[in-house]
């Protein structure tokens, strides 16, 4: 049974950069196959998809935040890492990692994290 | 972006009911859409993907259907398990983007 745990800091100071590391658990993130997700949810609102990467290093992310985002894999260890820099108020929310399943074209988030509140205050 | 729209925003039903919930895009995409479900709290739940693939281990009152831009999310017969929210998801084009959510309450 495949596990996702995050972890990391749950107050960041404004301006500063916001470091999440997702650690995968029965199974190997170098397996092909896979992408390997953080997506946000806003205090009572929706979900947003941050970006995702593959083993090999491969990144997507979302436009709106390309330019503060940074999402990198450490195979030897089983993780992967979420950076998101000069954060504002605007980043507090629940921080979710997942496994994201492809299969045929499709792009599955079939394992979840529990979620990390990342709150961004002075 | 693709933007995600669902119907209703909330409702309340009881149990045994037959429940719809409807999704839009923005412009077609295919049949690359998934239904999530989220309790309070909790990380959302894969139900459905490739608009009407149950996802292994999902209990079979749930049902999806539709392409192109309009698609649907049937629960056969609500369970009290199922109060939640739902959200369905395109992965159709970059970025991935999420519907708004519908929240299922207890009438």
């Amino acid at each position: 049974q495949v596990q996702l745990q995050e972890s990391g800091p749950g107050l960041v100071k404004p301006s500063q950069t916001l470091s999440l590391t997702c650690t995968v658990s029965g199974g190997s993130i170098s397996s092909g196959g896979y992408y390997w997700s953080w997506i946000r949810q806003h205090p009572g609102k929706g979900l947003e998809w941050i970006g995702y990467i593959y083993y090999s290093g491969s990144t997507y992310y979302n436009p709106s935040l390309k330019s503060r985002v940074t999402i990198s894999v450490d195979t030897s260890k089983n993780q992967f890492s979420l950076k998101l820099s000069s954060v504002t108020a605007a980043d507090t929310a629940v921080y979710y990692c997942a496994r994201v399943r492809v299969d045929y074209g499709d792009y599955v988030y079939d394992y979840w994290g529990q979620g990390t509140l990342v709150t961004v205050s002075s | 972006a693709i933007r995600m729209t669902q119907s209703p925003s909330s409702f309340s039903a009881s149990t045994g009911d037959r429940v719809t919930i409807t999704c839009r895009a923005s412009q077609g995409i295919s049949s690359y859409l998934a239904w999530y479900q989220q309790k309070p709290g909790k990380a959302p739940k894969l139900l459905i993907y490739a608009a009407s693939t149950l996802q292994s281990g999902v209990p079979s009152r749930f049902s999806g259907s539709g392409s192109g831009t309009d698609f649907t999310l049937t629960i056969s017969c609500l369970q009290s398990e199922d109060f939640a929210t739902y959200y369905c998801q395109q992965y159709y084009s970059y970025p991935r983007t999420f519907g708004p959510g519908t929240k299922v309450d207890i009438k």
